[in-house]
């Protein structure tokens, strides 16, 4: 099965709301990472948590990580139009990245 | 800006032929990487490699095969496409080192095989 699971599968949000995602993941890990994919194109990296870290802001991402509960979360303040897209997190352990399925993101004007 | 380009953007394909998916990074990059994405099954690593001409088989390497002969440039090789090689693939490099880094990752070729 996959090392990381997001949840939701999808979320529709009004703009300007936020929005927020979360992934699990069952093993140890080096860092997690979030990535963006726009339809049909590649993905984006948005930022990465090393596993000594708790909370990570970048812009109006902000991303926790528990490794106790081995999740993390994506928040993202303020969601435009601009922002709708899939998210993925990817666990990254032993030389090897796993992308989970992905949150597929609708922000309503 | 730095960057990860694939070659092409769309490709049909007839059912038997080989094709060849390139992938080229001007970062100097050590690590690089071919992921195919399927609905519903996310991202599934083909094939990686961590250095000019070696290679690793990732999680469904079947019905594919690589080449990497210059630090810049992996190529992706479908030795005779078959129908459910139909996909996304994606082609993405990363630093090596210590340090923790995410992947860069290309626009992705569709192939349509027929």
């Amino acid at each position: 099965s996959q090392q990381g699971e997001e949840d939701p599968q999808a979320l529709s949000i009004q703009e300007g709301e936020n929005a927020t995602m979360n992934c699990s993941y069952k093993t140890s890990i080096n860092n997690l990472q979030w990535y963006r994919q726009n339809s049909g194109r590649g993905l984006v990296h948005l930022i990465l948590i090393r596993s000594n870290e708790r909370e990570k802001h970048s812009g109006r991402l902000r991303v926790t990580l528990d490794t106790s509960k081995k999740s993390s979360s994506l928040l993202i303040t303020a969601s435009r139009a601009a922002d709708t897209a899939s998210y993925f997190c990817a666990t990254d352990a032993k030389d090897k990245v796993i992308f989970g399925p992905g949150t597929s993101l609708s922000v309503i004007p | 800006d730095v960057k990860v380009t694939q070659s092409s953007r769309y490709l049909v394909k007839r059912t038997g032929e080989k094709v060849f998916l390139e992938c080229v990074q001007d970062m100097d990059h050590e690590n690089m990487f071919w992921y195919r994405q399927d609905p519903g099954l996310g991202l599934r690593l083909i094939y990686f490699s961590y250095d000019v001409k070696m290679k690793e088989k990732g999680d469904i390497p079947e019905g594919y095969s690589v080449s990497r002969e210059k630090k810049e440039r992996f190529s992706l090789i479908l030795e005779s496409a078959s129908t459910n090689q139909t996909s996304m693939y994606l082609c993405a490099s990363r630093r090596t080192g210590t340090a923790n880094y995410g992947y860069t990752f290309g626009s992705g070729t569709r192939l349509t095989v027929v």
